[in-house]
């Protein structure tokens, strides 16, 4: 089947970091990614669909420059939180767009994120 | 624009007992998917069914069935003899036919007691 992975799995850093996510797709290309945000008891919201080798489109109210994606290959993609605040606690999951093979257009979930902000 | 509504938001039931998770969408596109998912306490989101738009047969896994029905925009998903191990927050999503994002409805949080 189709693996995502994530790293780190949690992670807890001082306010004013700055915090990089990885989401790898293990044994498929992906040329899109897509980057979920899970606050406490909520549903998965959308922040950004990510395209390898082009720039990320960002969702109404997630500010770009505070969440910078790259998609440098077709098996990775990057989600870095700039200037962290605890209001950026929450849970991250990517997801990876299968464009070949018998699940084409398929999405497989990574396992999330968990980022704390002091 | 997409909808999902997922009106129950915390469901308790015993063990053995059927429950039925609700989900209405609503969307303008002629062609979309519909998935329903299941969030265990450890985070990881595992997949349970898609559905497309012109497939509306109903479908049983083992003790999972969804009932697809166009006409009253619901895709709904019954767990047959629930046991503790189902216990999880489910979600129901739409996607366009042409474009893998996903639009998530607010959750189902469902516990099963022994």
């Amino acid at each position: 089947g189709a693996v995502v992975s994530q790293h780190p799995s949690r992670v807890i850093c001082k306010s004013g970091t700055s915090v990089k996510i990885e989401c790898r797709s293990l044994d498929f290309q992906a040329t899109t990614m897509f980057w979920y945000r899970q606050f406490p008891k909520q549903s998965l919201m959308l922040m950004a669909t990510s395209n390898e080798g082009s720039k990320a489109t960002y969702e109404q109210g997630v500010e770009k420059d505070k969440f910078l994606i790259n998609h440098a290959s077709l098996t990775l993609s990057t989600l870095t939180v700039t200037s962290a605040h605890p209001e950026d606690s929450s849970f991250y999951i990517c997801s990876a767009r299968r464009t070949s093979g018998s699940s084409y257009n398929e999405q497989f979930f990574g396992p999330g994120t968990r980022l704390t902000v002091l | 624009a997409q909808k999902v509504t997922q009106a129950q938001t915390e469901i308790s039931v015993v063990e053995k007992e059927d429950v039925t998770l609700d989900c209405v969408y609503e969307t303008r596109d002629t062609t979309y998917y519909l998935f329903w998912y299941k969030q265990p306490p450890s985070g990881e989101l595992v997949f349970l069914i898609r559905r497309n738009s012109f497939d509306e047969q109903n479908e049983i896994s083992g003790r999972y069935s969804w009932n697809f029905q166009k006409s009253t925009s619901s895709f709904n998903f019954t767990i047959t003899a629930s046991q503790v191990v189902d216990s999880a927050v489910y979600f129901c999503a739409l996607s366009p036919g042409a474009n893998s994002k996903l639009t998530f409805g607010k959750g189902i949080t469902l516990s099963v007691r022994p």
